[in-house]
């Protein structure tokens, strides 16, 4: 089966640090460039970070810095670092696969169902 | 990378139109032909719905459509069912890799 399964989500204090991970299945990892997005409760989607499947790496304004995402194609596996965690980065985390590879160019064509992120004190 | 801006509901009766729109700059909608649209029901995750402006993943109903004008993108379902009902997003390639999202729009079927 074609899938993404994320982990790692939980409870982290202010200025916390948390790992995350997106074990893919049943599609040739290595071809995919990969994101994570994420959503706030209540809000809508904010994308986080982009992979390409040689590791070169994107990330939104307000990530750089504190977030690194990086991949191992070896494992099929994923990871976003988060670092000095702020209450406003509390939300869903999700990872995308971004479909060039399957013909859908520059979507997202394949989503996890995503990993709770939540921080506070 | 400000959002998108896309209006916050919308809504028909089953079997009429509806139309939501994804509004954006140069940068963004404006500068390439790859807006996508995403349908995301209550706890689930988002699914592609419409990518490259106007192109339908296999499995997606045609009564979904996506078009472009200047900045301004939008996606229509023709004949609106029941199962339609659920929050959308447009989202735009802005470049190096980075992305923009719209805030999302909840579609209600009367």
């Amino acid at each position: 089966e074609v899938q993404l399964v994320e982990s790692g989500g939980g409870l982290v204090q202010p200025g916390g640090s948390l790992r995350l991970s997106c074990a893919a299945s049943g599609f040739t990892f290595s071809t995919y460039s990969m994101n994570w997005v994420r959503q706030a409760p209540g809000k809508g989607l904010e994308w986080v970070s982009y992979i390409s499947s040689s590791g070169i790496t994107y990330y939104a304004d307000s990530m750089k810095g504190r977030f690194t995402i990086s991949r191992d194609n070896a494992k099929n596996s994923l990871d976003l670092q988060m670092n000095s965690l702020r209450a406003e980065d509390t939300a869903v985390y999700y990872c995308a696969r971004r479909g060039d590879s399957s013909g859908y160019y520059r979507a997202f064509d394949m989503w996890g169902q995503g990993t709770m992120v939540t921080v506070s004190s | 990378q400000s959002a998108l801006t896309q209006p916050p509901s919308a809504s028909g009766s089953p079997g009429q139109p509806v139309t939501i729109s994804c509004t954006g700059t140069s940068s963004d909608v404006g500068g390439y032909n790859f807006v996508s649209w995403y349908q995301q029901h209550p706890g689930k995750a988002p699914k592609l719905m419409i990518y490259g402006v106007s192109k339908r993943p296999s499995g997606v109903p045609d009564r979904f459509s996506g078009s472009k004008s200047g900045n301004t993108a939008s996606l229509t379902v023709s004949g609106l069912q029941a199962e339609d009902e659920a929050d959308y997003y447009c989202s735009s390639y802005a470049g190096s890799n980075i992305y923009v999202f719209g805030a999302g729009t909840k579609v209600t079927v009367l």
